[in-house]
């Protein structure tokens, strides 16, 4: 199994060119997720999902879309890019069922927005 | 105030000695707990969860306390290899699968 997958790995976009983040996973894990981090502030939840078909926002979901038509793929859409989403930003995933289920996260993808 | 609030160090230690992280969170909702460790530039990756009766995972032994909302984690031995940063994770009653995590708190092991 690869895990959870993430392209490219890094990025840089000028402010308003679009994008997107690309995630797959192949352990047909039901939860996926995509998380941001910046300097001294943990890394904060941008938007999940709980199955194909299914997403909603998280705690920082402003400046991204989401969409989930396959359970292995959740990409993350920057619709105009902006200095303040220069982050690294990654993807994870956890199965169903058992509460406390560890999640799966990606190597990650580091953005700069000029 | 942070839902999960830790020291961000860094905590310099020589190999071979003990050193503690504590964590505190504020939601009295939430229900599983984990520490994570995240070494430079990588993704976080799942060190132990922690359960109310307290764990240990060889040289590491984490703790809970409920009606203090504070968690800890206590690293014995220390190896160079620990150097990383342990993130403090928590999930909500409601919502299982959204981690809330700390900013983390860096370790750094010296020779």
């Amino acid at each position: 199994n690869a895990g959870v997958t993430q392209t490219p790995k890094f990025q840089v976009l000028k402010t308003g060119q679009s994008m997107t983040l690309q995630c797959a996973q192949d352990m047909n894990h039901e939860y996926m997720s995509w998380y941001r981090q910046d300097p001294g502030m943990g890394l904060r939840l941008i938007h999940y999902s709980v199955g194909a078909g299914i997403t909603d926002q998280g705690e920082v979901p402003n400046g991204y879309n989401v969409s989930r038509s396959t359970t292995e793929d959740f990409p993350l859409r920057l619709l105009s890019a902006a200095p303040s989403q220069t982050s690294v930003y990654f993807c994870a995933s956890r199965g169903g069922g058992r509460i406390g289920e560890t999640q799966y996260f990606g190597p990650g993808t580091r953005l700069l927005v000029l | 105030r942070k839902e999960v609030e830790q020291d961000p160090g860094p905590f310099n230690v020589p190999e071979g000695a003990t050193v503690a992280f504590n964590c505190t969170y504020s939601n009295s909702a939430s229900q599983s707990f984990f520490w994570y460790r995240q070494d430079c530039r990588k993704e976080p990756k799942l060190l132990m969860s922690v359960y109310s009766s307290g764990n240990e995972d060889g040289r590491f032994t984490a703790q809970l306390n409920r009606a203090s909302q504070y968690i800890s984690l206590l690293i014995r031995d220390s190896k160079l290899s620990d150097s990383a940063t342990y993130l403090c994770v928590v999930t909500l009653m409601d919502s299982s699968y959204k981690l809330i995590f700390g900013s983390g708190t860096r370790l750094l092991v010296r020779p």
